[in-house]
């Protein structure tokens, strides 16, 4: 199993563009998470989703999208990047309980200039 | 939503048993205690999750106390490879466990 796979590893974007995080996990996990850390800070929930066709808002969701089409695949859209964005993406997944533990992918380095 | 307060750094040597502890006064009865440990540029890593008593695993044991208020992340043995943060989290879901800032732990030879 290759567990949580995210890409792009690193971005660099203008103000205004978008872009789309992948995120994709084999485990045939019901819940996934995308994550958003700045420097020296803790992990803040951006969305999350239940299953396929069913997502939320999270702690920080403003400027951001996601959809959940699929168990595996739960991309993250960010719209008119902000140098606010600038930050490290975590994509998570965990099982069949909303308490079980998360797996986390390994990050993709956003910077907005 | 439970809030949770760990000490910012500490400092061990290798060999060293390290105990961080986590405050959780405002703990619900259906929240779960659940132990992340992230090394830098990498995403969290699950240690530990535990309800009440003593809960211990192959890199961990987890006290927690007949109130629940707070709890102790037990590390025996530590070596450099430890040295990593460390986040206490609370919540009887993950959409509602927050990590905060985490203890930094810094192993010493």
């Amino acid at each position: 199993n290759a567990g949580v796979t995210q890409t792009p590893k690193f971005r660099i974007l203008k103000i205004g563009q978008s872009m789309t995080l992948q995120c994709a996990q084999d485990m045939n996990h019901n819940y996934m998470y995308w994550y958003r850390q700045d420097p020296g800070m803790g992990l803040k929930l951006i969305y999350y989703s239940v299953g396929a066709g069913i997502t939320d808002k999270g702690e920080v969701p403003n400027g951001y999208n996601v959809s959940r089409s699929t168990t595996e695949d739960f991309p993250l859209r960010l719209e008119l990047a902000a140098p606010s964005q600038t930050s490290v993406y975590f994509c998570a997944s965990s099982g069949t309980s909303q308490y079980n533990e998360q797996f986390f992918g390994p990050g993709t380095r956003l910077t907005v200039l | 939503l439970a809030k949770t307060t760990q000490p910012i750094s500490m400092d061990s040597y290798e060999g060293q048993e390290v105990n961080i502890t986590c405050s959780h006064n405002n703990i619900a009865t259906n929240d779960y205690i659940t132990w992340y440990q992230q090394f830098p540029s990498q995403g969290p890593r699950f240690i530990i999750q535990g309800y009440k008593t003593k809960v211990t695993n192959e890199v961990a044991s987890l006290f927690i106390p007949a109130d629940r208020k707070s709890s102790t992340l037990s590390l025996p043995r530590v070596s450099l490879s430890d040295t990593a943060v460390y986040y206490c989290l609370v919540g009887d879901n993950n959409n509602d466990m927050r990590f905060g800032a985490g203890t930094r732990l810094t192993v010493k030879p």
